[in-house]
């Protein structure tokens, strides 16, 4: 089956730990996104990459980095930099970045920082 | 700093209701807007990209609208099911990534 997975489903660590999300895509799409949702607030984009060995910053990237050292998996690092990591995280893939390209998502990692 | 916002915030309907609800986005430099539905504890669902002023979709019940010019579109649902309750996100392409609004939580009563 094509699709994105994205594990843990739930993820608890403690406060001044790093913790690194798993995004994983069999689509064979370029482009890939991490988003974040609080309550009450829209998906924010964290970052994105539109291709191998290249990323970008979003709109909320501090006290996250990335990496996309293969076409099919994009991890997030959520860095004790972080300083309200406690949310659901997003992941998504699309062809390619251009504007009329749906993205796909994954079902989500639900982290709490204790 | 581009806003998006979608109205209203929540809806409550019975089933067999009608409905729409809308999403404002900034009215210069379109190139996209996309429609998603979110149902609970399952993943985001494309339902809609649209491009062109004027431009009308339609899957099923569901169908959209989109004035590129006044910067907004319109989401319709006919005959409102119970399976249609979700959160409906719509996203607006800026450069080269998408910007969601907040999103209309629909909840749809036997």
């Amino acid at each position: 089956d094509g699709g994105i997975t994205q594990s843990p489903k739930y993820l608890f660590r403690k406060e001044g730990q790093n913790v690194t999300l798993s995004c994983e895509q069999n689509l064979n799409h370029d482009a890939m996104y991490w988003y974040r949702q609080d309550p009450g607030q829209g998906l924010r984009l964290i970052y994105y990459s539109q291709i191998v060995n290249d990323f970008q910053k979003g709109d909320i990237a501090e006290g996250y980095s990335v990496s996309r050292e293969k076409k099919e998996s994009f991890p997030l690092t959520v860095t004790s930099a972080q300083k309200n990591p406690t949310a659901f995280y997003l992941c998504a893939s699309s062809i390619s970045g251009q504007s009329i390209n749906t993205q796909y998502f994954g079902p989500g990692t639900r982290l709490t920082v204790l | 700093i581009l806003n998006v916002e979608q109205s209203p915030q929540s809806l409550h309907v019975q089933e067999g209701d009608s409905t729409n609800f809308t999403c404002s986005f900034p009215s210069s430099n379109f190139y996209a807007l996309h429609w998603y539905r979110w149902e609970t504890a399952k993943s985001p669902e494309a339902l809609f990209v649209m491009t062109l002023n004027g431009d009308e979709k339609k899957k099923g019940r569901i169908s959209a609208t989109l004035n590129t010019k006044e910067g907004y579109s319109y989401l319709y649902i006919k005959g409102s099911q119970p399976e249609d309750s979700a959160t409906y996100l719509c996203a607006f392409y800026n450069t080269d990534k998408l910007i969601f609004g907040t999103g209309t939580r629909l909840q749809v009563f036997p």
